[in-house]
């Protein structure tokens, strides 16, 4: 399957920093990538659709200015956490659509830890 | 609303058995239906897909039974083996580049 290049894997922070996860799709362009949250032994939960050249649509309830999208080329979307604080530790996920297809492929996550 | 209802929870089965994963679906403009397997620490990983116009789909020992007027859908894996050991989501989507919605993910364990 296509590959979906995420990184760091993990990010150890001090509380007030920025932290920037990049997500690149390496094999394939990607118009459209998805961002998303997952807490321990949860289910994954959808925080942002990025598109390329355009500005990220947020869900309900995430915060734009805290968690910034950047989506400026076809294969490379960032995720920027704004002003960490220990209650957004957490696993985040980026996933890529392949062409105009239906297969979504992840990225293999990024544990960050605001101490 | 929790738009795709996964079940069971949790799942212990030994070795060779067939663990059912099944998950229930309420919007029916979805027309695009995959798994996913998740080790700790790592993303997601595709495991098979269906979409609605078919009933079943078999991919190694994985298989998907769909049942479109009941709106629910089941993976079923043969000959399990403790690697299968992880958490599976099901998952679904409407056409076009819309986000997954994810159920809420089953703990395989599988016993020697």
């Amino acid at each position: 399957g296509a590959v979906v290049s995420q990184h760091p894997s993990w990010v150890i922070c001090k509380s007030g920093t920025s932290v920037k996860i990049e997500c690149r799709s390496l094999d394939f362009q990607a118009t459209t990538m998805f961002w998303y949250r997952q807490f321990p032994k949860q289910s994954l939960m959808l925080m942002a659709t990025s598109n390329e050249g355009s500005k990220a649509t947020y869900e309900q309830g995430v915060e734009k200015d805290k968690f910034l999208i950047n989506h400026a080329s076809l294969t490379l979307s960032t995720l920027t956490v704004t002003s960490a604080h220990p209650e957004d530790s957490s696993f985040y996920i980026c996933s890529a659509v392949q062409g105009v297809g239906e297969k979504l492929f992840f990225g293999s996550g990024t544990q960050l830890s605001v101490l | 609303q929790q738009q795709v209802k996964q079940s069971p929870q949790s799942l212990i089965v030994q070795k060779g058995g067939i663990p059912i994963i099944n998950c229930a679906y309420e919007n029916t403009a979805f027309d695009y239906f995959p798994w996913y397997q998740q080790f700790p620490g790592k993303g997601p990983a595709l495991l098979i897909a269906i979409r609605p116009d078919v009933s079943e789909k078999k991919e190694g020992r994985f298989t998907i039974s769909f049942n479109k007027s009941a709106k629910q859908f089941s993976l079923h894996i043969m000959d399990s083996q403790p690697g299968d050991s992880a958490t599976y989501f099901c998952a679904a989507r409407h056409s076009g580049n819309t986000p997954l919605v994810f159920g809420k993910g089953t703990r395989l364990s599988v016993i020697a």
